[in-house]
């Protein structure tokens, strides 16, 4: 079992929608986690650090469900530049490096 | 800061031949990481370092994959022979503490013909 899978999508949405992204995660003592985002032949980028209290950033929510052992990555009012690979993020208990999971990839349609 | 320097972009390389892949991190962060990217498998962790000391090297494919980092500016990746599997695109990054944010450089895309 992968330390954090999500689905791959691809997610086709129309300009102004909103649109969700689910991660889960196998550790249920992982503390840190992250959401990146990956434009299409770059590098990954941080998008979000993810908080126990859930946390936004302009039309981005992240929330933390530690029960369920998932995060999720809220987009409000789509934009074109929104379209990219999203990329779930977490750590493990005894290791300093971090897991990423495969990929979600958004489209966003004029 | 320039941020994660990698070169050289692009590799083109034959079967066989040995492979070196450069990292200089962000000045000031202890930790760096090397990951290989493909479609079907993602971002691998190949191998990390803290303070220029390998710590996990678990995620390196076999014995062809070698890494080092002399010092706290420079890391390598090589392979050496180089096989049309390796082909993908290897990123360093590197981070300031343990299980926090880590900053990518742009990345090297190797084709081994």
């Amino acid at each position: 079992r992968k330390e954090v899978e999500q689905d791959p999508g691809p997610f086709n949405v129309p300009e102004g929608a909103t649109v969700a992204f689910n991660c889960t995660y196998s550790n249920s003592a992982s503390q840190s986690f992250f959401w990146y985002r990956q434009d299409c032949r770059k590098e990954p980028k941080l998008l979000m650090s993810v908080y126990s209290s859930g946390n936004e950033d302009g039309r981005f929510t992240a929330q933390l469900n530690r029960a369920s052992q998932y995060i999720s990555l809220l987009i409000r009012d789509s934009k074109l530049s929104d379209s990219a690979t999203y990329l779930c993020v977490g750590d493990q208990t005894g290791a300093n490096n971090l897991f990423f999971g495969t990929g979600t990839r958004l489209t966003v349609i004029p | 800061d320039a941020g994660v320097i990698q070169s050289p972009r692009h590799e083109v390389t034959e079967m066989g031949q040995e492979v070196t892949l450069r990292c200089k991190p962000i000045s000031g962060h202890d930790y760096l990481f090397w990951y290989r990217q493909t479609m079907m498998r993602g971002l691998e962790l190949l191998i990390y370092f803290n303070n220029n000391v390998p710590i996990d090297d678990s995620g390196m494919p076999e014995d062809r994959f070698s890494a080092k980092m002399p010092n706290a500016s420079f890391s390598t990746l090589k392979i050496q022979p180089s096989e049309p599997r390796d082909s993908a695109v290897y990123f360093c990054a590197s981070s300031p503490v343990a299980k926090n944010i880590q900053y990518f450089g742009a990345g090297t895309r190797l084709s081994v013909l």
